[in-house]
């Protein structure tokens, strides 16, 4: 099983909403990551998480909120978002939190009214 | 800030051979390169990576030069199919793992 698999594949929320973003893969990677990306612009890296912990955080506002659960799930949390925050929200794994082979989930698109 | 170079733009024939330079000047010293091919509204997905030198595999061809501060995918004999968004991606010296522009290649009939 090579997939990483996101849900919702589409969301619409309110920015006074709270609503989670789903990530799974059963690869057996150990690093898993939350991008987003804007149309046309090439995603940007969000959180990194290695071995559960969280190793990277791009300075990430504070109404995005990561949690991995176990190795195999990943979840962002989001919370009072912005219009602007609207975008294509990728998850993705790999053997280890470095440039080697990710594999990339299909998306959530999530718009933010 | 990685600061990477791509061109915006590539149109090409089926069965012509396609290049794509990635520059990265602030690589960081141990870390492979990688590239990605994206569809509209899908994922990344991974096509090759290397360290230095060339890396084939049964898609494309990776060139890096020694200095590693740019790095060359080759997708030989196009077709249709690889109508993409090409990115690569890459740590540099400061930890930073960054995507490139992209590079999105038409390719016609």
């Amino acid at each position: 099983d090579t997939e990483v698999t996101q849900t919702p594949k589409h969301l619409v929320m309110g920015m006074t909403n709270k609503k989670s973003l789903k990530c799974e893969q059963h690869m057996g990677h150990r690093a898993m990551y939350w991008y987003k990306q804007k149309a046309k612009k090439p995603p940007e890296l969000m959180f990194v998480y290695s071995y559960e912990k969280l190793s990277i955080n791009e300075s990430v506002p504070s109404r995005f909120s990561p949690e991995c659960p176990n190795s195999s799930l990943l979840n962002l949390h989001l919370h009072a978002l912005q219009p602007e925050d609207s975008a294509l929200y990728l998850c993705a794994s790999s053997q280890g939190a470095t440039p080697h082979e990710q594999y990339f989930g299909p998306g959530t698109r999530l718009t933010v009214t | 800030l990685a600061k990477t170079t791509q061109p915006i733009s590539m149109d090409s024939y089926e069965g012509q051979e396609v290049n794509i330079t990635c520059s990265h000047n602030n690589i960081a010293t141990n870390d492979y390169i990688t590239w990605y091919q994206q569809f509209p509204s899908q994922g990344p997905r991974f096509i090759i990576q290397g360290y230095k030198t060339k890396v084939t595999n049964e898609v494309a061809s990776l060139f890096i030069p020694a200095d590693r501060k740019s790095s060359t995918l080759s997708l030989p004999r196009v077709s249709l199919s690889d109508t993409a968004v090409y990115y690569c991606l890459f740590r540099s010296n400061d930890y930073k793992l960054s995507f490139g522009a992209g590079t999105t290649v038409t390719v016609r009939a």
